[in-house]
């Protein structure tokens, strides 16, 4: 158990509703990313929030936003939902500098 | 384009030696992640290297060598709950990318 929390676990939308995913980082740790992990496929990364700001950004489109907090959880927006959005969201706390990303549970979206 | 390839799957014996091979192309590079995801589960870190050379922990070793852009995740010992995906990462300074995943099967 690595300390990184994520709720809901599991989530069924419509398309084109919106959904918050949450995340509470490590104890300590200041930095939280966010993947998409598509069935059979490796996570992908989404962006990564460091001291309340967006510090990188993959190849996702502006409906798929995030929020960090002061106490350095997170959440995760999307907006419009695809059918495509069905995925395992993934989110990692970490120290910036720091090579070792330590993974919640995730919460597993189905998009209807 | 970045991109990482490793085998989609792999099949050994309990006890035996795998060597999962993982050779990456991207624009940045900090190290060499792997991790362990059970069906369902999240990911674990298992090893970093940042330099070239072997990394020991445990049962599982890694190497990397940087002028080739190649590393391995090493399981000695294999025991059937190592059934499981293997991702190698590359660290682009807090960002990962991550390679498709190789499938760990563990006969008895």
């Amino acid at each position: 158990e690595t300390g990184v929390t994520q709720s809901p676990t599991h989530l069924i939308k419509t398309r084109g509703q919106q959904v918050t995913l949450r995340c509470s980082s490590q104890s300590g740790h200041n930095t939280v990313s966010w993947y998409q992990q598509a069935l059979g496929q490796g996570p992908q990364f989404i962006f990564q929030y460091y001291r309340e700001e967006e510090n990188g950004r993959g190849n996702f489109p502006p409906r798929f936003s995030g929020l960090q907090f002061p106490n350095y959880s997170s959440e995760l927006n999307v907006n419009a939902l695809e059918l495509d959005d069905s995925a395992l969201y993934l989110c990692a706390s970490s120290l910036l500098a720091e090579e070792t990303q330590y993974f919640g549970p995730g919460t597993r979206l189905l998009v209807l | 384009g970045q991109s990482l390839e490793q085998p989609s799957e792999v099949t050994a014996v309990e006890g035996a030696i795998v060597q999962i091979n993982c050779t990456y192309q991207t624009s940045g590079f900090y190290g060499l992640s792997w991790y362990q995801q059970h069906d369902g589960g999240a990911p674990t870190f298992l090893s970093y290297n940042a330099l070239d050379g072997l990394e020991e922990t445990g049962r599982f070793s890694s190497f990397l060598s940087r002028s080739d852009s190649y590393g391995y995740l090493l399981l000695q010992e294999l025991q059937m709950k190592d059934s499981a995906s293997y991702f190698c990462a590359v660290n682009q300074g807090g960002k990962l990318i991550f390679g498709q995943g190789t499938e760990l099967s563990v006969k008895p």
